[in-house]
């Protein structure tokens, strides 16, 4: 089985400032899809940014990018010039692509991030 | 677009009754699911059906069953709520087969169970 950890309950930035939330996980397998989703206070799961494990380039949408070391099973977010608007709890996400339990997510526990004006 | 759809936003229950909670998706997605939240943890997954007609088991399926009742809808019933069940409910869809894994997610039903 999967396993996804996320060491930081709670982090806070500055605004415009920039900070990383960390991720990592336990897999076995070889061909997987990592995700970052955010949950405002509205509870709306909102999808941030996708890797794909055969990918080595990092991900990046916007603001928001990830550091993805695949040996290392590391998943970290890195979020560029902190909004108001990106208070949230951020929960970075597991996808298996066969076998039993494929296409299934498995989720941590989740980083609560607050942007300080 | 609507996306994924989910009624009721909120209910309360007494512990023994029933009722089931709807989700619709307007994306043509094959794959839809439920998955539950609590206090300090991340989404769980309950059921789900990869395609119209078929269901499977997720992390945590006792006192839930789901039906399928076309491509759009994916409903999830509790036949005798437990004070346990008590949490917030997502339904999400994805088109599985293609390179975009990605689920989306409705808003979410809070559920409370007395």
């Amino acid at each position: 089985a999967q396993t996804v950890t996320q060491s930081q309950p709670e982090m806070s930035v500055q605004e415009a400032e920039t900070v990383t939330l960390s991720c990592t996980y336990d897999t076995s397998e070889s061909n997987y899809y990592l995700f970052w989703y955010k949950q405002p206070p509205s509870r709306q799961m909102i999808l941030v940014i996708r890797q794909e494990a055969y990918k080595q380039q990092n991900a990046t949408e916007n603001r928001f990018s990830v550091n993805f070391q695949k040996a290392a099973k590391s998943f970290s977010l890195k979020i560029s010039d902190s909004q108001l608007g990106d208070t949230a709890m951020y929960f970075c996400a597991f996808m298996k692509l066969s076998g039993a339990g494929s296409y299934q997510l498995t989720f941590g526990k989740g980083t609560k991030l607050s942007v300080i004006p | 677009n609507a996306g994924v759809t989910q009624t009721p936003k909120f209910q309360v229950l007494k512990t023994g009754q029933s009722m089931t909670l709807q989700c619709a998706q307007d994306m043509n997605h094959n794959s839809m699911y439920w998955y539950r939240q609590d206090p300090g943890m991340g989404l769980r997954l309950i059921y789900y059906s990869a395609s119209e007609g078929t269901t499977d088991k997720g992390e945590v399926p006792n006192g839930y069953n789901v039906s399928r009742l076309n491509k759009r809808e994916f409903s999830l019933r509790l036949e005798s709520a437990a004070p346990s069940q008590t949490s917030v409910y997502f339904c999400a869809s994805s088109e599985t087969g293609l390179e975009s894994e990605t689920q989306y997610f409705g808003p979410g039903t809070r559920l409370l169970v007395l």
